[in-house]
């Protein structure tokens, strides 16, 4: 298993470009969810989804996007960048919704909006 | 708001024993709590959880206090390789059936040789 595979790993954007981090698990995981993480406020929760088609938001989610069209995939996009969104964005999945089950967390995309 | 709060940094020596805090005492009777560490530019990763009772695995020990409104990760010999940011953290019922996961912000673990 290759477990939660994030691309790209780093990427620069002028402000109001807008861009797709992509995020699959080959677990056959339910539950996914997309966390940025910025110096001294560890990681916050942008959205997440508890299965295809059913998605809803975190405690930061503004300025993102997503989707789930299968169990595989939960692509994020970012509809105009700005540089608050400067940050390390981790895709993270797990095999149920509730808090019984761990957390399988990707590698992570380095994000610099200019 | 729910917090989870743990110490910014802590100190070990190598091959002793490690107590790592975190206190969430706003936690409901639900709550999940679970731990991570980090290397740097790594992706977290799951350490240990549970819900009431003390668990122990493979890696460390998790202790609940009774109450529940603190919790404590135990290394109980730590090496080199556990030098890295430990996260507290709290999965908690969010409605419409799913959970979230509420991150402290981290305890910074030094192993000293």
């Amino acid at each position: 298993n290759a477990g939660v595979t994030q691309t790209p790993k780093f990427q620069v954007l002028k402000t109001g470009q807008s861009m797709t981090l992509q995020c699959a698990q080959d677990m056959n995981h339910e539950y996914m969810s997309w966390y940025r993480q910025d110096p001294g406020m560890g990681l916050r929760l942008i959205h997440y989804s508890v299965g295809a088609g059913i998605t809803d938001q975190g405690e930061v989610p503004n300025g993102y996007n997503v989707s789930r069209s299968t169990t595989e995939d939960f692509p994020l996009r970012l509809l105009s960048a700005a540089p608050s969104q400067t940050s390390v964005y981790f895709c993270a999945s797990s095999y149920g919704t509730r808090g019984a089950y761990e957390q399988y967390f990707g590698p992570g995309t380095r994000l610099t909006v200019t | 708001d729910a917090k989870t709060t743990q110490p910014n940094s802590m100190e070990s020596n190598e091959e002793e024993p490690v107590h790592l805090p975190c206190n969430h005492s706003t936690i409901s009777g639900t709550d999940y709590i679970h731990w991570y560490r980090q290397l740097p530019s790594q992706g977290p990763e799951y350490v240990i959880h549970g819900l009431t009772s003390n668990v122990n695995n493979r890696m460390a020990s998790l202790a609940i206090a009774e109450d529940r409104k603190s919790s404590t990760l135990i290394l109980h010999r730590a090496t080199l390789r556990d030098a890295a940011v430990y996260y507290c953290s709290r999965m908690g019922y969010s409605g419409a059936g799913s959970y979230q996961l509420t991150f402290g912000k981290g305890t910074k673990l030094s192993v000293i040789p």
